[in-house]
């Protein structure tokens, strides 16, 4: 049990599908983040919410939209992508984004994009 | 402009022996240094961090020493055990962002 929950784990979706990404931290912390793995790269920084508000997009594409409707809960909407964004999307939480402290990460949803 | 690197993405010990894992950096306002560990199918856990005032940070069998004049931070597990095999990332945390390396694999052989 992590304390961070991503559903769904795998997702399959066509180019011209809508699918949704969901995160939920059961950790009481405040800050929450998008992070993109692609195979041999460092993880990259997506999006990042400090008590609900978005503190930073990190030039991601459009197709790529998050929502964050509570402290708690995290959302990436995905909308016509391009089969490169196929990748290992991690959410995390931290007690607050300034403090440096550790982010704790959710197991990942393993998308392929066709 | 990566910068963290993890120049070996991949390294084998023998149990029992020391592994150590290797990590270099551009960015000399990183405040702290952190390890990340990561098993196959799960996300990346936090195993061990260290202040940039600092140059060694001990915890059990994981001990991180930095050396700021070279930008190099290193992790060493002692001895090493076959369930210490996983993905190694260390990250740098500077302004509010984490910034990782692309990860070292760890396989300790029985």
């Amino acid at each position: 049990e992590t304390g961070v929950t991503q559903t769904p784990r795998h997702l399959v979706m066509g180019m011209t599908n809508k699918k949704s990404l969901k995160c939920e931290q059961h950790l009481g912390h405040n800050a929450m983040y998008w992070y993109k793995q692609s195979a041999k790269k460092p993880l990259e920084l997506m999006f990042v919410y400090n008590f609900k508000e978005q503190t930073e997009n990190n030039s991601v594409p459009s197709r790529f939209s998050p929502e964050c409707p509570n402290s708690s809960h995290l959302f990436l909407h995905l909308h016509t992508l391009q089969p490169e964004d196929s990748a290992l999307y991690l959410c995390a939480s931290s007690q607050d984004v300034a403090d440096g402290s550790a982010l704790h990460f959710g197991n990942g949803t393993r998308l392929t994009v066709t | 402009d990566q910068q963290v690197k993890q120049n070996s993405p991949s390294l084998s010990v023998q149990e029992g022996r020391i592994s150590i894992l290797n990590c270099d950096y551009t960015n000399s306002m990183f405040d702290y240094f952190l390890w990340y560990k990561k098993y196959p199918a799960e996300g990346p856990t936090f195993l061990i961090s260290i202040s940039s005032i600092k140059d060694k940070n001990e915890d059990g069998r994981f001990t991180v020493f930095l050396n700021k004049s070279a930008k190099h931070l290193s992790l060493h597990i002692v001895p090493s055990q076959p369930g210490d095999s996983a993905v190694y990332f260390c990250a740098g945390y500077n302004f509010n962002k984490f910034y990782f390396g692309s990860g070292t694999k760890l396989n300790v052989k029985p």
